[in-house]
């Protein structure tokens, strides 16, 4: 059984610029998820795909946008980077579409904005 | 929205000893309340979850309790070992909800 895997794993931007992160969820799971996970924190949801629609948004702006693919891989986008915009992305896939089926969580990226 | 505190943030016991960590939620529609261990330069893990409809739930080393009335759970880990050292993060979700609230983690240091 193949886990989360999440490319790149580190990178570096520069405020305005935009970053496109990419996950390949678990085989068999049909939803993913991202959180920005800010040093020290908890993570915090950015928002959920489902059989490629977007399923729920946390409290981020429309300059974070994401896509699913047909075999549910993912892609989190984020526009005019901002220097708090620093921090580990995670993925996480499911079988669940709500929030109470296990969380698989990939490894992150790890975002820095200079 | 949900908010949901975790104490302490570092904790460090000896090989052995008991670890206790507790988290307060404010939504009282919260029923989902897992728990996740991130070790170092990994994503979190699913370690042990509990549901509303019971109070206690215990795997191996490893117990939560919930309180809905007081709006608080606990995770229990007894027997420390070196390994269980890692950041822990408690989060709640509403049944239905597509997300997850965590606290603020913490960090374990379990002392050879």
């Amino acid at each position: 059984e193949t886990g989360v895997t999440q490319s790149p794993t580190h990178l570096i931007k520069t405020r305005g610029q935009q970053v496109t992160l990419r996950c390949s969820s678990q085989s068999g799971h049909n939803t993913v998820s991202w959180y920005q996970q800010a040093l020290g924190q908890g993570p915090q949801f950015i928002f959920q795909y489902y059989r490629e629609e977007e399923n729920g948004r946390g409290n981020f702006p429309p300059r974070f946008s994401g896509l699913q693919f047909p075999n549910y891989s993912s892609e989190l986008n984020v526009n005019a980077l901002e220097l708090d915009d620093s921090a580990l992305y995670l993925c996480a896939s499911s079988n669940a579409r709500g929030g109470h089926g296990e969380l698989f969580f990939g490894e992150g990226s790890r975002l820095t904005v200079l | 929205g949900e908010n949901v505190e975790q104490h302490p943030s570092t904790l460090s016991v000896q090989e052995g000893d008991s670890a206790v960590i507790k988290c307060t939620y404010s939504d009282s529609a919260s029923n989902y309340f897992p728990w996740y261990k991130q070790e170092l330069g990994k994503g979190p893990q699913l370690i042990i979850d509990i549901r509303s409809n019971v109070g206690e739930k215990k795997d191996q080393r490893i117990a939560v309790t919930l309180n809905k009335t007081a709006k608080h759970f606990s995770l229990h880990i007894t027997e420390t070992q070196p390994e269980d050292s890692a950041v822990y993060f408690c989060a709640a979700s509403e049944s239905g909800a597509n997300n997850l609230f965590f606290g603020t983690g913490t960090r374990l240091t379990v002392i050879p």
